[in-house]
């Protein structure tokens, strides 16, 4: 299996513009996780979906901030106006879900810069 | 908030010193997990242990949890320059996918 695949790695923008990151967890995965790292806050949990149903997004920080999963393969974070404060790493995981261990498989993460 | 919180922030080492951190979180849970990162990358998985566990090793990696202590400690034995990263603790709670990471150790091994 090719892992959790993101795109794109590194995105840089403008302060206002619509920003879309893209995930795809491993196949047969139920859970997929969006997380934000900075220096300042450390990893951070956005939201979380099971069997593409969001379940869990008061990590999200404001409404500017949207996720979607239409199907068990493909995943959207959106940002949208951007504003420099948005800047981090923007990692998605994903895990096989209840009944078996709740480890979490990493995608490489992209790194936004809101200018 | 169950956040781990991980000791020491940076350790520098020589390579073949052993290295031990440690991570102190504040609610019960269900297992305790330990995730390396190595810089601009992605974490990736170490280790798990559950809260019934005491000890557990895998490789050069030794874990130990005391949960009435609320506390975890990992050991690389024998450390390489290769281990140069940073690592995390991460706690769930029963019922719940929902993992709470720290802010990490970062470990530097000079060669």
């Amino acid at each position: 299996d090719a892992g959790v695949i993101q795109s794109p790695r590194h995105e840089v923008t403008e302060m206002g513009q619509e920003v879309t990151l893209r995930c795809k967890p491993i196949s047969g995965h139920d859970y997929l996780f969006w997380y934000r790292q900075t220096m300042m806050r450390g990893l951070e949990l956005l939201i979380y979906f099971n069997n593409n149903v969001p379940i869990d997004d008061s990590g999200m920080p404001e409404d500017r901030f949207s996720a979607k999963m239409p199907n068990a393969s493909f995943s959207t974070l959106k940002i949208q106006p951007s504003e420099p404060r948005d800047s981090a790493v923007y990692f998605c995981a994903s895990n096989r879900g209840t009944g078996f261990p709740n480890e979490q498989f990493f995608g490489p993460g992209t790194r936004l810069t809101v200018l | 908030s169950q956040q781990g919180e991980e000791d020491p922030q940076a350790l520098s080492i020589q390579e073949g010193e052993n290295a031990t951190m440690n991570c102190s979180y504040k609610t019960s849970i269900n297992n305790l997990q330990w995730y390396r990162q190595n810089s601009g990358r992605g974490l990736v998985h170490l280790i798990l242990i559950r809260s019934n566990e005491r000890e557990k090793h895998s490789g050069r990696l030794r874990v130990t949890l005391d949960t009435s202590k609320k506390s975890s400690s990992l050991l690389i034995t024998a450390s390489r320059a290769a281990d140069t990263a940073s690592y995390f603790c991460a706690t769930d709670k029963g019922g719940s996918e929902k993992l709470v990471f720290g802010k990490g150790t970062k470990l530097t091994v000079n060669p």
